[in-house]
């Protein structure tokens, strides 16, 4: 299986900063990763596809980066309604999600 | 408007069986792969299963196969979740998914809003 280690676990941030939000796969995936949000009891939402594709009606402030193993989720002027966690998942072979970080209200 | 509402979740001894339904629409349910995907409590995202837009594939994780059967009614626009042989380790929301799709393969671009699922004697 695939693993994937999301860093940081946990961060903790004011409104108006910009953040990168990790994601390193186990072994080279090519651009096969795709990031959620998930706030506290909702269900998950997609983001980004293939590390830097965008999503339709997703805020322009949601980018990805990545190729490879190594991947980023970098939020441009957090909002206070993207408090919630992040999700990354990896579709190069059967499905598997990394462990989350949590951005939370510093 | 694309919609995937679950049903058939509960509290359940180990052991025994449960099974999901979700009904679809919005969407050419036949044109899609469809998944489950399940949460624990304050755990995160684990992928259950996946199924063909025929049926005729399947597929699951060392952790649920032989235990779990996914299954679809394309006529009935509907996904189902067979789930046998209960652990209390099983206990979990579990969310119906759609699949998207393109070269770098499947990843979930609409997702129910969950069933809770409880496995305890």
């Amino acid at each position: 299986d695939i693993v994937l280690t999301q860093s940081p676990a946990t961060l903790s941030v004011t409104p108006g900063e910009s953040v990168s939000l990790s994601c390193r796969a186990s072994q080279g995936i090519s651009t096969s990763i795709h990031w959620y949000q998930q706030k506290s009891n909702e269900s998950p939402r997609l983001l980004i596809k293939f590390a830097s594709q965008s999503i339709s009606g997703i805020p322009s402030r949601f980018s990805g980066s990545g190729s490879g193993t190594d991947f980023t989720l970098s939020i441009n002027r957090v909002e206070s309604e993207d408090f919630s966690v992040y999700y990354c998942q990896q579709s190069y072979s059967l499905p598997t999600f990394g462990a989350g970080t949590k951005l939370e209200l510093k | 408007e694309v919609q995937l509402v679950e049903s058939g979740g509960g509290l359940v001894q180990p052991g025994r069986s449960l099974k999901l339904s979700c009904a679809a629409s919005g969407f050419t349910f036949s044109n899609y792969y469809m998944a489950w995907v399940r949460q624990a409590p304050k755990k995160g995202l684990e992928w259950v299963a996946t199924i063909s837009t025929s049926g005729s594939r399947t597929y699951y994780p060392d952790s649920v196969k032989g235990r779990f059967t996914i299954s679809r009614d394309n006529a009935k626009s509907s996904l189902y979740l067979q789930m046998n042989s209960l652990k209390s380790e099983d206990t979990a929301t579990y969310y119906c998914a759609r699949h998207g799709f393109g070269l770098g393969g499947y990843y979930f671009d609409y997702w129910g809003q969950g069933v809770m699922v409880t496995v305890s004697s």
